[in-house]
């Protein structure tokens, strides 16, 4: 079984400041992927970043970036310099790599960025 | 291309009533997924498949049925709507590329159950 933990329910951050947001996972697979998704107001959901537990280095995507512990369990999304447009929610997920392909998401962060 | 599609964006059914969710990739991704997600919740797996012709339960599967009708489609269907299927549905597709084990996610449908 899977289970994702997002502890932080709401966070306003300054706009052009660094942001992180937590998430903490436990699995027993022994290769697995970890994903962030952004929800805006619109409702859409929208791939941000992956990482694979075999990855050696962390993940990178423009401003986001993931700062993976694999010992610590955690998966933590950083936003360098936020915009206002960055307000949303934000969803931690994993899945297994191999066989079952479920998404398990977390309850997610609702990020506001103040002018 | 238009990733994956969802209709219809809004239904309001009375309790009792059926109906079919749509969602279709032109990605040729083999995996496809229908979550619901409810208020203050992450979304929840309600069916997949991991190719045509197969499906799977998830973790919320009762009170639904899905059909994958050929690679890029993959229908949701409500039998018999109750109002705790309130929730907006989202439907993904998942493959290769561009992002090996990515899941690509429809623009939902807002499901209400009076």
């Amino acid at each position: 079984a899977q289970k994702i933990t997002q502890t932080q329910p709401g966070m306003f951050v300054q706009e052009k400041e660094a942001v992180t947001l937590d998430c903490t996972y436990d699995t027993s697979d022994p290769s697995y992927g970890l994903f962030w998704y952004k929800q805006p107001s619109s409702g859409e959901m929208i791939f941000l970043i992956y990482q694979g537990s075999y990855d050696q280095q962390n993940a990178t995507e423009g401003r986001y970036s993931l700062n993976f512990q694999k010992a610590r369990k955690s998966a933590n999304l950083v936003i360098s310099a936020s915009q206002l447009g960055d307000s949303a929610m934000y969803f931690c997920a994993m899945s297994p790599l191999f066989g079952n392909e479920k998404l398990t998401f977390g309850t997610g962060t609702r990020l506001t960025i103040i002018p | 291309n238009a990733g994956v599609t969802q209709t219809p964006k809004f239904q309001v059914l009375k309790t009792g009533q059926s109906m079919t969710l749509q969602c279709a990739q032109d990605m040729n991704h083999n995996s496809m997924y229908w979550y619901r997600q409810d208020p203050g919740m992450g979304l929840r797996l309600i069916y997949y498949s991991a190719s045509e012709g197969t499906t799977d339960k998830g973790e919320v599967p009762n009170g639904y049925n899905v059909s994958r009708l050929n690679k890029r489609e993959f229908s949701l269907r409500l039998e018999s709507a109750a109002p705790s299927q309130t929730s907006v549905y989202f439907c993904a597709s998942r493959g290769q590329k561009p992002k090996q084990d990515t899941q690509y996610f429809g623009p939902g449908t807002r499901l209400t159950v009076l």
